[in-house]
């Protein structure tokens, strides 16, 4: 079993959707979570930490359950240039930051 | 101001040839990370540095993955003889610093090495 686990998609929705991904994650001494985006042929960019309370940027809103140790990203009013992979990532915090990256999930946005 | 620079975006080469990628950090970053990113197993963490000195190399797959980083502005990953599961995209990746209390500090990775190995 992956220690993060996603759905890899792809997703497709139509402009303005509203869409959600959700990640599992199997270390439960981990401390920090993430998501990452990744557009085609290029580097992962940090579009979000996740914190314990839930947090929101502008469209985008993460939550943690830790009880669960699930993690979710929500996209509200998708436009298309959120087409992308959305790499869901646990700090294993070994007392240094130790990512662990799933293997995305892809989202594609439509007109 | 620059990112993280990786040299060079793309190697093709032949089995058995050695091969080395090239890393300089965001200046003032002490925390350099190499990762391997391929389909089957998406990003992998290869070794991590933090002020020049290798923290964690448990991801090297095995003997024949070295990395150095002689200075904080300077990162080699070689691969020697190289086969072809190796290619895949080669990031590498620094951050400010590193340690529990900075577990939130964002990684900033540059533009990859495509690898390709024939």
């Amino acid at each position: 079993r992956k220690e993060v686990e996603q759905d890899p998609g792809p997703f497709n929705v139509p402009e303005g959707a509203t869409v959600a991904f959700n990640c599992t994650y199997s270390n439960s001494a981990s401390q920090s979570f993430f998501w990452y985006r990744q557009d085609c042929r290029k580097e992962p960019k940090l579009l979000m930490s996740v914190y314990s309370s839930g947090n929101e940027d502008g469209r985008f809103t993460a939550q943690l359950n830790r009880a669960s140790q699930y993690i979710s990203l929500l996209i509200r009013d998708s436009k298309l240039s959120d087409s992308a992979t959305y790499l869901c990532v646990v700090n294993r915090n070994t007392g240094f930051q130790k990512l662990v990256f799933g293997t995305g999930t892809r989202l594609l946005v439509s007109p | 101001d620059a990112g993280v620079i990786q040299s060079p975006r793309h190697e093709v080469t032949e089995m058995g040839q050695e091969v080395t990628l090239r890393c300089k950090p965001i200046s003032g970053h002490n925390s350099l990370f190499w990762y391997r990113q391929t389909m089957m197993r998406g990003l992998e963490l290869l070794i991590y540095f933090n002020n020049n000195v290798p923290i964690d190399d448990s991801g090297m797959p095995e003997d024949r993955f070295s990395a150095k980083m002689p200075n904080a502005s300077f990162s080699t990953l070689k691969i020697q003889p190289s086969e072809p599961r190796d290619s895949a995209v080669y990031f590498c990746a620094s951050s400010p610093r590193l340690g529990s209390l900075d577990s939130n500090q964002p990684q900033h990775f540059g533009d990859g090495t495509r690898l390709s190995i024939l």
